[in-house]
């Protein structure tokens, strides 16, 4: 089965530092992986979102960035926080035949 | 208008009561839907996905599509003091590659 993995589960940064979040998918390979922001009592927004390997998406214009250095590995960074980026941000993978998002445990960053 | 759109909420519904969770979107082409619930403090977990018009029917929840009214709804049966989270409707959006785009959940509280 597949299965999905975030980390760290919590962070807490000061403004201006950097920030590297990994996540990795187990069972599935090639997966569409997704990488959502979800602030304070706020849906869900897409970041970014890759089809393989060193292909990134991105959806937001902002501070951050992702790469995708392996088939299942996929990671939020940026080099200089704001206060703004502060949320739970999600990564996902996408079962091809259905569509549906499956998400990991994910992780909320605090910038203070 | 937003792409896709539910009520804030709270919705709050005596336990042993129907619960009805409402979602309208805006893309006429949309083939996808998915509803997801969201605990405090967790990631979405994924309980329904509908493909065509009609009811679909899992356990004490019910799908209900209508493409030509763009409106997909969320029954739960029964409703348990465990149900009470936050609901998310999320529509694949073919005019911008099939992403999956979220409402902003409804809070649904279930009172024993």
């Amino acid at each position: 089965s597949q299965t999905i993995h975030q980390w760290p589960a919590t962070l807490v940064q000061p403004v201006g530092s950097p920030l590297s979040l990994e996540c990795t998918v187990e069972g599935t390979s090639n997966p569409n992986l997704y990488w959502y922001r979800q602030a304070a009592g706020r849906g869900l927004q897409l970041l970014f979102y890759s089809v393989g390997i060193g292909q990134i998406s991105s959806e937001v214009p902002q501070n951050l960035s992702a790469s995708r250095p392996q088939d299942r590995q996929f990671i939020l960074s940026s080099k200089k926080l704001l206060l703004s980026d502060s949320g739970f941000y999600l990564c996902a993978w996408r079962r091809s035949n259905t569509g549906e998002l499956f998400f990991g445990e994910g992780s909320r960053l605090t910038v203070l | 208008q937003k792409e896709v759109e539910q009520n804030s909420g709270p919705l709050s519904v005596p336990e042993g009561a129907i619960a009805s969770l409402n979602c309208t979107y805006s893309d006429r082409v949309s083939q996808s839907f998915f509803w997801y619930r969201q605990y405090s403090g967790k990631s979405p977990e994924l309980i329904m996905s509908i493909y065509s018009n009609g009811d679909k029917e899992d356990g004490r929840f019910t799908a209900q599509l209508n493409k030509a009214s763009q409106y997909v709804s969320l029954l739960i049966r029964d409703s348990q003091p465990s149900d009470s989270a936050t609901y998310l409707c999320a529509v694949n959006i073919w005019n911008q590659g099939g992403k999956l785009i979220f409402g902003q959940g409804t809070e649904l509280s279930v009172k024993p």
